[in-house]
């Protein structure tokens, strides 16, 4: 079935550094690709999206862009605050179904 | 506001003890979830219910039930809870199904001893 695999974490950066998330995906067909966050005690909220191949999803100064030959979509930010820290989910959808990866726990130091 | 509520936001409980966790959505959306949100494992869905009287599995149903009898309502029941079900549990629904965005509740922190 459809998977998503994301980087370990936790990941601890300085304010204003460069963020790389790494998220890749093994799908059949041409699924839809999310970024959801969490932040402390809420529920997730969608970040971005992108819905076929060489789409660049972007809100909030983040980007990912859908690559269909790395089957990857990475979550990016040029210069991240305290108030980013929270965990990032990547999913999908394909088949019918929403599939969410397990979570990067990203905190931010001042 | 738009919003997704869940009741109650923590609760402790015992083994085989029936609790219901209640949901309800106030934006006239058509899809409602369940997920469980465990550490390493990411989300799972448990249930899901494209419209009212339309339930289905999702990928960890075992020992939970649902039903939507209102379009707003979309509540979680344990018959006999157990302690592998101690989780955080997620209500999420949006327009039309699993593939628009989905709006989430705040979360109902459940132990079970």
């Amino acid at each position: 079935g459809d998977s998503v695999t994301q980087m370990e974490g936790p990941v601890t950066l300085s304010e204003e550094a460069f963020l790389t998330i790494n998220c890749t995906y093994t799908a059949t067909g041409y699924p839809s690709l999310f970024w959801y966050v969490q932040y402390p005690g809420e529920g997730l909220q969608l970040l971005l999206k992108a819905t076929k191949a060489d789409d660049k999803g972007s809100n909030k100064g983040f980007e990912a862009t859908y690559r269909k030959e790395t089957t990857s979509f990475h979550l990016e930010k040029g210069s991240v605050q305290v108030s980013d820290s929270a965990v990032y989910f990547c999913a999908l959808f394909g088949n019918e179904k929403l599939t969410f990866g397990t979570g990067t726990r990203l905190t931010i130091i001042p | 506001e738009a919003q997704v509520t869940q009741n109650p936001r923590y609760l402790i409980t015992v083994t085989g003890k029936k609790l219901t966790v209640t949901c309800s959505q106030n934006m006239n959306h058509e899809y409602m979830s369940w997920y469980r949100q465990d550490p390493g494992l990411g989300l799972r869905q448990i249930y899901y219910s494209m419209n009212v009287e339309v339930t289905d599995k999702g990928d960890v149903p075992e020992g939970y039930k649902v039903s939507r009898k209102e379009k707003r309502n979309f509540p979680l029941i344990l018959e006999s809870p157990s302690p592998n079900q101690t989780s955080l549990y997620f209500c999420a629904s949006s327009i039309q199904g699993a593939s628009y965005e989905q709006y989430f509740g705040p979360g109902t922190r459940l132990t079970v001893t």
